[in-house]
């Protein structure tokens, strides 16, 4: 079975502009979560979402929205970038809520956004 | 708040040494707990996992127990191989009652040498 995708792989994008990231999680799975890593430290949770619908949102600026597609697919946006932007953007996909082990996320190989 | 503190890296060890990793988290309630690698210019993988107290996860040689007395999830490894060098990440889970967010450590470097 494919695991999660992500796409694009790499982006470069400068300061003030708008960039979408994608991700397709496992087939089955219904949660889809977005992490930003930093060079040098653990992921940070951006947002969760199950059934379309946010479940879950980190310490992050209003100018990072998501949303859920029927799908399950996922797309996340990040307006008027910041240099400080620049990071991997991972997306994590899990079975859903509620049932046991279903909370174990499974990420994909992240996108690369360098803003200049 | 919760957080997870990992031991500081890099650690670097010759192959077929012993791998201690420690991992200690602060949270209330019963987390769940993980560790994730991260190998060079990709995302990350999960290694392990352990969803109650005294629990030992396992995969690939590595091994890590739940201890809820001290808080901890120590990551181990009888012989590590040049392949083991990576990043690893101790995470924890609180449910999706808490937001649905894994918690990360900041990474721990490994290189094993030949």
């Amino acid at each position: 079975d494919a695991g999660v995708t992500q796409s694009p792989t790499h982006l470069i994008k400068t300061r003030g502009q708008q960039v979408t990231l994608r991700c397709s999680p496992i087939s089955g799975h219904k949660s889809v979560s977005w992490y930003q890593q930093v060079l040098g430290q653990g992921p940070q949770f951006i947002f969760q979402y199950y059934e379309k619908e946010e479940r879950g949102r980190g310490n992050f600026p209003d100018r990072f929205s998501a949303r859920q597609f029927p799908n399950y697919s996922s797309e996340l946006n990040v307006n008027a970038l910041l240099l400080g932007d620049s990071a991997l953007y991972l997306c994590a996909s899990s079975l859903g809520l509620g049932l046991a082990g279903a909370e174990t996320q499974y990420f994909g190989p992240g996108t690369r956004l360098l803003v200049l | 708040g919760n957080s997870v503190t990992q031991m500081e890296g890099p650690v670097t060890l010759s192959e077929e040494a012993f791998l201690t990793i420690n991992c200690t988290y602060t949270a209330t309630g019963y987390p769940s707990l993980f560790w994730y690698v991260q190998y060079p210019g990709e995302g990350l993988q999960l290694l392990l996992k352990a969803t109650k107290a005294d629990d030992k996860g396992s995969n690939k040689g590595f091994e890590a127990t739940y201890r809820k007395e001290t808080t901890s999830f120590h990551l181990e490894k009888g012989s590590v191989q040049v392949s083991d060098s990576a990043v690893y990440f101790c995470a924890l889970h609180k449910g999706y009652n808490q937001g649905g967010k894994l918690i990360f450590g900041q990474g721990t470097e490994l290189s094993v040498k030949p």
